[in-house]
């Protein structure tokens, strides 16, 4: 079954709109989730690091004013798109990893996000 | 900036025949190694990971990898047209600002035809 958990799984809606994903671990602990961005017949880009406890790490080029990431307790990350726009528009994909030992990354089922 | 390459493909292989997906990586200090597969629509799904030189089985599906090639493979026997999909491979950071992070190829399209 899921290990990761996300919501919603599609939204659809004005521009100017702030929306929330949520992403969850279901069998462990995850200090640090991952939030990845994935347009249309490309690749998974890594948008952000998760923290728990602590502020989130951008990667280059992320807008960490329009992206908000709160890790508030050890199985739940959420991203907040604030004032999204048509260009926003895309696969939201988060993933988390059981941090006991060298465990791999597992999914979320992803968040299509469209903007009107 | 660590990159990791792949064939974006297509690559189409018929039922039941041997797919063969490569990837190379740029991080020479890399040490886990991921294989994804990912429908459309779909979020990536893990097939198999691999840490250590060599083959390694699980299926019909064999990871190979040569680090001092910074080399990864991924061959699928018996090939199913339930394998059409996207294959991404993804690389762990080592160090510096990578660490812990994946990086992900462009992935390859497979068509697996009847």
């Amino acid at each position: 079954g899921a290990v990761v958990s996300q919501h919603p799984s599609r939204v659809i809606c004005k521009s100017g709109t702030s929306v929330k994903i949520e992403c969850r671990s279901l069998d462990f602990q995850a200090t640090t989730m991952f939030w990845y961005r994935q347009f249309p017949k490309q690749s998974l880009m890594l948008m952000a690091t998760s923290n728990e406890g602590s502020k989130a790490t951008y990667e280059q080029g992320v807008e960490k004013d329009k992206f908000l990431i709160n890790h508030a307790s050890l199985t739940l990350s959420t991203l907040t798109v604030t004032s999204a726009h048509p260009e926003d528009s895309s696969f939201y994909i988060c993933s988390a990893r059981d941090p006991t030992g060298d465990q791999p990354q597992h999914f979320g089922d992803g968040t299509r996000l469209s903007i009107l | 900036q660590k990159e990791v390459e792949q064939n974006s493909g297509p690559l189409s292989v018929p039922e039941g025949a041997i797919a063969s997906l490569n990837c190379t990586y740029s991080d020479r200090g890399s040490q886990s190694f991921f294989w994804y597969r990912q429908y459309s629509g779909k979020s990536p799904e893990l097939i198999m990971s691999i840490y250590s030189n060599g083959d390694k089985e699980d299926g019909r599906f064999t990871a190979q990898l040569n680090k001092a090639s910074q080399y990864v493979s991924l061959l699928i026997r018996d090939s199913q047209p339930s394998d059409s999909a996207t294959y991404l491979c993804a690389v762990k950071g080592a160090g510096g600002t990578s660490y812990g992070k994946l990086t992900f190829g462009q992935g390859t399209i497979l068509t697996v035809h009847p």
